[in-house]
């Protein structure tokens, strides 16, 4: 399995407070993925990064920031939560040494979030 | 716009029994991959099989096979022989490479829950 971790596991906060979700892996890929995960939505792209200080939107953006200072750690942050943003977040990582690693999507085991 | 679609929320199988789960997208793409995904109750993402489009030859893992149809563009998984820990929600996803970023963007269907009956 790949070297993914995601921190904290579990984290329950109020509205309006700030909120930092961390992965970090040991495999030296160069891409990263946060997606979050929803009931009856499947998974859907929040960010991601194609390299150190190389970051984009996903589909679902909008209240989320990333930074990718270096190649092991892709930081998600909520500026200020809110209750639609409860869900479960996935890291993700892909590698650069053509297929199947670059295409292929090995997942961090998700931190549960619950906004009150 | 891809999007996958999986029309089954819910199905089971007994035991060593066979079972198909479909899955379907929609592309202008010739040149993109296919995958399906497993996530049993510990929710961690398990990578189950893996299919190039431009392969004609179906990918099989153990019993774990899919049946690939480009021009219908389906993508069903077939399970052989299941057992219980095979219990979990199956996604199918569909992935093609993003030209501007160099990085490869997955569209994720709403996802099959399986359970297996002893």
């Amino acid at each position: 399995d790949a070297g993914i971790t995601q921190s904290p596991r579990h984290k329950v906060t109020e509205t309006g407070t700030p909120v930092t979700l961390r992965c970090h892996q040991t495999e030296n890929h160069r891409y990263m993925y946060w997606y979050r995960q929803d009931p009856g939505h499947g998974l859907r792209l929040i960010h991601y990064s194609y390299g150190v200080k190389d970051t984009d939107k996903g589909e679902v953006s909008d209240g989320y920031s990333v930074s990718r200072s270096k190649t092991e750690d892709f930081l998600l942050t909520l500026e200020s939560a809110t209750s639609s943003q409860t869900s479960v977040y996935f890291c993700a990582i892909s590698g650069t040494n053509g297929p199947p690693n670059t295409d292929t999507q090995y997942f961090g085991p998700g931190t549960r979030l619950t906004v009150l | 716009a891809q999007t996958v679609t999986q029309s089954q929320p819910e199905m089971s199988v007994q035991e060593a029994e066979t079972v198909t789960l479909s899955c379907t997208y929609d592309t202008s793409e010739n040149n993109y991959y296919l995958f399906w995904y497993k996530q049993p109750p510990s929710r961690q993402m398990i990578l189950v099989i893996r299919q190039e489009a431009y392969k004609q030859q179906n990918a099989t893992e153990n019993r774990f096979s899919v049946n690939f149809q480009k021009a219908a563009k389906s993508f069903s998984l077939k399970i052989s022989d299941s057992q219980l820990g095979d219990t979990a929600m199956y996604f199918c996803a569909f992935m093609k490479p993003d030209a501007t970023s160099g990085t490869y963007k997955y569209i994720f269907g709403t996802g099959t829950r399986l359970k297996v009956l002893a």
